[in-house]
């Protein structure tokens, strides 16, 4: 079965305390992997795209990283304003169709 | 237009009435997903439009939802005969699937309310 998974759930971190959010994924026909930031009662943001293993990207203080299995979503010395739930999707060519399936999100809440 | 546009951004109904929920994507986008989100949960896949076709509808909840997309451009979620489960944020995305542009972009979404 095709399915995303992140972990953890929820996250609490000490502003300035680095971590990082996983996503793992079993999907066949992998076309790219997207990290998106969403805040309360907002659509999701995008944040970065990931082609192929090996592959990372970075945004200020967020560097996403890719394997053949999962992704990484580091945080560096985190802000309060860093608070938000981050999604991982997939989006994979299967069923003569792009499906596009998320995880269900990492809540991160950054404390000052 | 900029963005993926949504409307409306909030909706109120009762309890078996219809509603019409509308996504204008980004000009030029083939691709576009609506999902839903109930209060505190994940992405729920509703459908998938690739132009004026929907190769997956695999999605949609219950015969009570259907959505189309005319002019490869806006599309129209209807719900009929809405009950309180219906309650969440629906959202619409659009993608180009051009090269290496396969990213998507989400409007800010429709609350709606059941009562």
């Amino acid at each position: 079965e095709d399915q995303v998974t992140q972990s953890p759930e929820a996250l609490r971190l000490q502003e300035g305390e680095s971590s990082s959010l996983n996503c793992s994924y079993t999907v066949s026909g992998l076309r790219g992997l997207f990290w998106y930031r969403q805040d309360p009662g907002k659509g999701p943001e995008f944040l970065f795209t990931l082609y192929s293993a090996g592959e990372e990207k970075e945004k200020e203080r967020l560097k996403a990283t890719l394997t053949k299995k999962e992704s990484f979503l580091h945080i560096t010395a985190p802000k309060p304003e860093d608070s938000a739930t981050y999604l991982c999707a997939v989006q994979a060519w299967m069923d003569s169709s792009y499906k596009l399936i998320f995880g269900s999100g990492t809540r991160l809440l950054v404390r000052p | 237009g900029a963005g993926v546009s949504q409307s409306p951004s909030n909706k109120v109904t009762e309890k078996g009435k219809d509603v019409e929920l509308r996504c204008d994507p980004i000009s030029g986008h083939t691709a576009l997903y609506w999902y839903r989100q109930s209060l505190g949960q994940g992405l729920e896949f509703l459908i998938y439009f690739q132009g004026n076709s929907a190769p997956d509808k695999s999605g949609l909840p219950s015969d009570r939802f259907s959505a189309e997309r005319t002019g490869g451009s806006v599309s129209t979620l209807t719900i009929q005969r809405t009950q309180q489960e219906d309650s969440a944020v629906y959202l619409c995305a659009s993608s180009s699937l051009q090269g290496m542009n396969t990213e998507a972009f989400f409007g800010q979404g429709t609350r709606l309310t059941v009562v």
